[in-house]
Protein backbone atom coordinates (compact mmCIF):
# COMPACT_ATOMS: atom_id res chain seq x y z
CA UNK A 1 0.00 0.00 0.00
CA UNK A 2 1.01 3.63 -0.04
CA UNK A 3 3.59 4.85 1.97
CA UNK A 4 3.90 8.50 3.51
CA UNK A 5 4.41 10.88 0.95
CA UNK A 6 5.76 14.37 1.40
CA UNK A 7 5.56 17.41 -1.19
CA UNK A 8 7.51 18.66 -2.54
CA UNK A 9 10.71 16.71 -2.32
CA UNK A 10 12.67 19.59 -2.73
CA UNK A 11 12.32 23.03 -2.45
CA UNK A 12 15.04 26.37 -2.95
CA UNK A 13 13.42 29.71 -1.30
CA UNK A 14 14.95 32.93 -0.55
CA UNK A 15 15.44 34.15 2.67
CA UNK A 16 12.66 35.85 3.76
CA UNK A 17 9.82 33.64 1.79
CA UNK A 18 7.02 31.74 3.39
CA UNK A 19 7.16 28.10 2.30
CA UNK A 20 4.71 25.49 2.83
CA UNK A 21 5.31 21.50 3.48
CA UNK A 22 3.03 19.08 2.77
CA UNK A 23 3.12 15.71 4.44
CA UNK A 24 0.61 12.88 3.29
CA UNK A 25 0.41 10.38 5.95
CA UNK A 26 -0.74 6.63 5.32
CA UNK A 27 -4.56 6.01 5.38
CA UNK A 28 -6.06 5.59 8.62
CA UNK A 29 -2.75 6.56 10.80
CA UNK A 30 -4.00 8.61 13.75
CA UNK A 31 -0.78 10.29 14.70
CA UNK A 32 1.53 12.77 12.30
CA UNK A 33 4.75 13.74 13.59
CA UNK A 34 6.97 16.01 12.52
CA UNK A 35 10.97 16.05 11.95
CA UNK A 36 14.25 18.44 10.95
CA UNK A 37 17.36 16.73 10.40
CA UNK A 38 20.79 18.58 9.59
CA UNK A 39 23.08 16.36 7.87
CA UNK A 40 24.92 13.71 10.14
CA UNK A 41 22.52 14.24 13.45
CA UNK A 42 19.32 12.00 14.25
CA UNK A 43 16.09 13.89 13.38
CA UNK A 44 14.87 16.42 15.82
CA UNK A 45 11.24 16.37 17.21
CA UNK A 46 9.11 19.14 16.24
CA UNK A 47 5.79 18.43 16.51
CA UNK A 48 3.33 16.18 16.33
CA UNK A 49 -1.17 15.47 16.13
CA UNK A 50 -3.15 12.98 17.42
CA UNK A 51 -6.20 13.08 14.30
CA UNK A 52 -6.28 16.64 14.15
CA UNK A 53 -5.17 18.12 17.67
CA UNK A 54 -1.89 19.60 17.88
CA UNK A 55 -0.48 17.26 21.28
CA UNK A 56 2.88 19.04 21.32
CA UNK A 57 4.30 22.22 19.69
CA UNK A 58 7.36 22.31 22.36
CA UNK A 59 10.58 21.16 19.53
CA UNK A 60 8.87 24.20 17.11
CA UNK A 61 12.28 26.42 17.50
CA UNK A 62 9.92 29.45 17.06
CA UNK A 63 7.20 31.48 16.16
CA UNK A 64 7.82 31.18 12.01
CA UNK A 65 6.99 27.83 12.43
CA UNK A 66 3.81 26.63 12.61
CA UNK A 67 1.58 23.24 11.92
CA UNK A 68 -1.70 22.07 11.28
CA UNK A 69 -3.72 18.85 10.51
CA UNK A 70 -7.15 20.65 10.03
CA UNK A 71 -9.31 17.27 9.11
CA UNK A 72 -7.12 14.76 10.68
CA UNK A 73 -5.21 13.48 7.81
CA UNK A 74 -3.02 15.88 5.46
CA UNK A 75 -0.65 18.22 7.64
CA UNK A 76 1.27 21.57 6.51
CA UNK A 77 4.05 22.48 8.00
CA UNK A 78 4.72 25.83 7.45
CA UNK A 79 7.74 28.16 7.89
CA UNK A 80 7.45 32.14 7.62
CA UNK A 81 9.87 34.63 6.48
CA UNK A 82 12.30 31.68 6.22
CA UNK A 83 15.89 32.07 7.20
CA UNK A 84 19.24 30.35 5.82
CA UNK A 85 19.52 28.44 9.10
CA UNK A 86 16.12 26.85 7.97
CA UNK A 87 17.84 24.65 5.52
CA UNK A 88 17.54 21.12 6.52
CA UNK A 89 15.27 18.24 5.97
CA UNK A 90 12.50 17.62 6.86
CA UNK A 91 10.63 14.85 7.28
CA UNK A 92 6.77 13.36 8.24
CA UNK A 93 5.90 10.51 9.92
CA UNK A 94 2.55 8.50 11.23
CA UNK A 95 1.85 5.76 13.57
CA UNK A 96 -1.37 3.80 13.19
CA UNK A 97 -2.34 5.05 17.23
CA UNK A 98 -1.17 7.29 19.62
CA UNK A 99 1.62 5.85 21.73
CA UNK A 100 2.71 3.02 19.04
CA UNK A 101 6.05 3.87 18.36
CA UNK A 102 6.67 2.40 15.22
CA UNK A 103 6.41 5.11 13.26
CA UNK A 104 6.28 4.89 9.21
CA UNK A 105 8.75 8.24 7.58
CA UNK A 106 8.39 9.86 4.65
CA UNK A 107 11.11 10.55 2.20
CA UNK A 108 11.48 13.85 3.33
CA UNK A 109 11.34 17.56 2.03
CA UNK A 110 14.93 19.17 1.72
CA UNK A 111 14.84 22.55 2.15
CA UNK A 112 17.22 25.31 0.78
CA UNK A 113 17.03 28.71 1.62
CA UNK A 114 19.47 31.07 -0.32
CA UNK B 1 17.51 15.91 25.10
CA UNK B 2 18.07 11.94 24.26
CA UNK B 3 17.72 9.76 27.20
CA UNK B 4 20.29 7.13 26.14
CA UNK B 5 23.69 6.46 24.95
CA UNK B 6 25.58 4.52 21.72
CA UNK B 7 28.61 4.91 20.53
CA UNK B 8 28.91 6.64 17.49
CA UNK B 9 30.39 4.22 15.08
CA UNK B 10 31.02 0.71 15.10
CA UNK B 11 32.66 -1.60 12.37
CA UNK B 12 31.27 -5.34 11.92
CA UNK B 13 32.64 -7.87 9.13
CA UNK B 14 29.97 -9.03 6.36
CA UNK B 15 28.28 -12.54 7.90
CA UNK B 16 28.65 -12.09 11.71
CA UNK B 17 27.08 -10.80 14.11
CA UNK B 18 26.79 -7.23 15.07
CA UNK B 19 25.78 -6.15 17.93
CA UNK B 20 24.79 -2.49 19.07
CA UNK B 21 24.76 -1.45 23.33
CA UNK B 22 22.83 1.64 24.75
CA UNK B 23 22.23 2.85 27.47
CA UNK B 24 19.28 4.19 29.44
CA UNK B 25 20.11 4.28 32.50
CA UNK B 26 17.63 6.53 33.60
CA UNK B 27 15.14 4.54 32.24
CA UNK B 28 11.50 4.73 33.97
CA UNK B 29 9.28 1.35 34.97
CA UNK B 30 6.91 2.15 31.76
CA UNK B 31 8.82 3.16 29.19
CA UNK B 32 10.17 1.01 26.21
CA UNK B 33 13.26 0.75 24.33
CA UNK B 34 13.07 1.41 20.28
CA UNK B 35 15.27 0.81 18.16
CA UNK B 36 15.43 2.92 14.45
CA UNK B 37 17.74 2.26 11.62
CA UNK B 38 18.29 5.11 8.84
CA UNK B 39 20.11 3.90 5.48
CA UNK B 40 22.06 6.97 3.83
CA UNK B 41 19.22 9.78 3.22
CA UNK B 42 16.49 7.57 3.44
CA UNK B 43 13.68 8.18 6.37
CA UNK B 44 14.33 6.32 9.46
CA UNK B 45 13.10 2.13 9.44
CA UNK B 46 11.26 0.99 12.63
CA UNK B 47 13.17 -2.15 13.93
CA UNK B 48 12.12 -3.49 16.96
CA UNK B 49 11.37 -2.57 20.61
CA UNK B 50 10.74 -3.87 23.95
CA UNK B 51 9.87 -3.15 27.58
CA UNK B 52 11.97 -5.63 29.67
CA UNK B 53 11.71 -9.18 27.97
CA UNK B 54 13.98 -9.99 25.12
CA UNK B 55 12.58 -9.73 21.62
CA UNK B 56 13.40 -11.37 18.23
CA UNK B 57 11.31 -10.61 14.93
CA UNK B 58 12.99 -10.95 11.24
CA UNK B 59 15.28 -8.23 11.42
CA UNK B 60 16.90 -8.31 14.52
CA UNK B 61 16.75 -9.73 18.64
CA UNK B 62 16.84 -7.28 21.62
CA UNK B 63 18.11 -7.61 24.59
CA UNK B 64 17.45 -6.13 27.59
CA UNK B 65 19.19 -6.38 31.06
CA UNK B 66 16.99 -7.40 33.67
CA UNK B 67 17.57 -4.08 35.38
CA UNK B 68 16.76 -2.32 32.42
CA UNK B 69 19.77 0.36 32.07
CA UNK B 70 20.84 -0.97 28.71
CA UNK B 71 20.24 -3.38 26.35
CA UNK B 72 21.60 -4.56 23.05
CA UNK B 73 20.25 -4.60 19.21
CA UNK B 74 21.93 -7.61 17.83
CA UNK B 75 21.83 -8.08 13.73
CA UNK B 76 22.78 -12.35 13.84
CA UNK B 77 24.23 -12.00 10.00
CA UNK B 78 25.39 -8.88 9.05
CA UNK B 79 25.44 -7.49 5.52
CA UNK B 80 25.91 -4.51 3.65
CA UNK B 81 22.84 -3.48 3.50
CA UNK B 82 22.54 -2.96 6.48
CA UNK B 83 25.19 -0.50 6.93
CA UNK B 84 23.28 2.51 8.79
CA UNK B 85 22.73 4.56 11.76
CA UNK B 86 21.23 3.07 14.51
CA UNK B 87 18.98 5.01 17.10
CA UNK B 88 18.40 3.71 20.37
CA UNK B 89 15.26 5.56 21.60
CA UNK B 90 13.27 5.51 25.40
CA UNK B 91 9.91 6.64 24.69
CA UNK B 92 9.05 9.80 26.90
CA UNK B 93 6.35 9.34 29.67
CA UNK B 94 3.58 11.67 31.45
CA UNK B 95 3.33 14.43 29.02
CA UNK B 96 5.97 13.47 26.43
CA UNK B 97 4.03 10.30 26.61
CA UNK B 98 4.20 9.98 22.39
CA UNK B 99 7.32 12.27 21.83
CA UNK B 100 10.21 10.56 20.18
CA UNK B 101 13.38 11.82 20.96
CA UNK B 102 16.15 10.37 18.71
CA UNK B 103 19.67 11.12 20.04
CA UNK B 104 23.26 10.51 17.53
CA UNK B 105 22.83 7.29 17.30
CA UNK B 106 25.81 4.97 15.89
CA UNK B 107 26.93 4.29 12.90
CA UNK B 108 27.16 0.55 11.86
CA UNK B 109 29.62 0.08 9.11
CA UNK B 110 29.32 -3.97 7.63
CA UNK B 111 32.69 -4.07 6.16
CA UNK B 112 32.93 -7.04 3.25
Amino acid sequence: GAGVSQSPRYKVTKRGQDVALRCDPISGHVSLYWYRQALGQGPEFLTYFNYEAQQDKSGLPNDRFSAERPEGSISTLTIQRTEQRDSAMYRCASSPDRGMHEQYFGPGTRLTVT
Amino acid sequence: DAKTTQPPSMDCAEGRAANLPCNHSTISGNEYVYWYRQIHSQGPQYIIHGLKNNETNEMASLIITEDRKSSTLILPHATLRDTAVYYCIVRGSGTSYDKVIFGPGTSLSVIP
